[in-house]
Formats: C-alpha cells, structure tokens, sequence
C-alpha cells in the first residue's frame, strides 16, 4: 500500500501569489516525521520544511509552511508568494520510527511559477 | 564545497561494463544511503548504512553491489545492467539521532545514468 500519495502531477502558480501542494500519508505507527523536499532541475534535492507527528504548531520556514491536519493524515505545503525560482519538483516524504532512518516518498507534484 | 558530492555526475555504459557511482558526505553524518529515481516513480530506496554497517537492502539486484568503507563514503558498483536500470541515482546521508524524530537527509545532486 502506497504510504505517501500527493494527486497533484502538476501544478501552476501566477508570480506572487500562494499555492497548495497535497499530500496525505499513511501509517499506523503514532510517531512519525514528515518532509518536504525541492527538486530543481539539476537534480538535487533540497530539504525544505519538517513536521514532527507530535507537534502542536505547525512548521514554518520562511514562504513555507506546512498545514498539518494529523486527523485527515495530511501534510499540505503552502508556498506564499511565489517566486519563479520555485519552478521544480515537490516531493513529500515520511519517516516512520524504526531502525534505518529511511524516508518514503511520494511521487512528487510539479510545479510552475507562471510570470 | 556542498555538503554531499556524488561523481561521475553522468554515466553511460553498456550492459557489459562494470562501473561506480561515489557519494562524499562531508557534513559528519553517521547514515547514507541510495536512492533510484526513475522517470515518473517516486524515489525508491536501495540500500541504508549506518556507521558502516548496512541496515537495509530493499530487495535490490545483485548487479548493485554497494560498499561503504567509512561513515563518509559510499560507492554503488555496477555491473552487467539492463537499460531500465538508466535512472539518476541519489546518494544522502543523515545523523541518525536515536530516539529522536528529526535528522532530515541531505542529498547529492545525483548520478544520471544511461545503459544502452
């Protein structure tokens, strides 16, 4: 069973203002992290935002920040004025608490920033 | 200097080569790993090594043959691959913190391979 699903292939966003890019999880251990990571297209992935499963804020970092709805098991991220250099790949991961330390990802939205 | 370095950032080889990937992680991390990226999949975990020793092995081929000498290298050898094995091959690491819920993973940017 897929662990993590964003539905969004692809996504577009005028310059400057916010979007919302899905992605829901599903686990039945009670503590988990969640990430967000950003892949332009030179391929590496950069690290954006994290969400412990037991926090009570949501994170912030920046233009972005994550809706976290533990309930609905969904881990938005929402970018706000978006910048064209926010063009890339957006991939949501998991890390669940056993020994390896593995993230699982999702299959990653794409989004472009439209001028 | 970034903080994970993978070489040769491109690769093409035929399916009777034998070639490596090598990732670098200068950041102190005490956890690597593989990951495959394929078009349109999401990224498919390969191997975990923590403190050297490998943890997981995600029911890769044998035709993968990773090797991690120290905490901060860790090669992928190749051999005899088909051509859906052309993929970019990501290279992270990571402080593992027991118990704790955080350590993010910090990548290369990846190793684009073509198999003819």
């Amino acid at each position: 069973a897929q662990k993590i699903t964003q539905t969004q292939p692809g996504m577009f966003v005028q310059e400057k203002e916010a979007v919302t890019l899905d992605c829901t999880y599903d686990t039945s251990d009670p503590s988990y992290g969640l990430f967000w990571y950003k892949q332009p297209s030179s391929g590496e992935m950069i690290f954006l935002i994290y969400q412990g499963s037991y926090d009570q804020q949501n994170a912030t970092e920046g233009r972005y920040s994550l809706n976290f709805q533990k309930a609905r098991k969904s881990a938005n991220l929402v970018i706000s004025a978006s910048q064209l250099g926010d063009s890339a790949m957006y991939f949501c991961a998991m890390r669940e608490m056993d020994s390896s330390y593995k993230l699982i990802f999702g299959s990653g939205t794409r989004l472009l920033v439209r001028p | 200097e970034t903080g994970v370095t993978q070489t040769p950032r491109h690769l093409v080889m035929g399916m009777t080569n034998k070639k490596s990937l090598k990732c670098e992680q200068h950041l102190g991390h005490n956890a690597m790993y593989w990951y495959k990226q394929s078009a349109k999949k999401p990224l498919e975990l390969m191997f975990v090594y923590n403190f050297k020793e490998q943890t997981e092995n995600n029911s890769v081929p044998s035709r993968f043959s990773p090797e991690c000498p120290n905490s901060s290298h860790l090669f992928l050898h190749l051999h005899t691959l088909q051509p859906e094995d052309s993929a970019l091959y990501l290279c992270a690491s990571s402080q593992k913190i027991a118990g704790a819920n955080t350590g993010e993973l910090f990548f290369g940017e990846g190793s684009r391979l073509t198999v003819l």
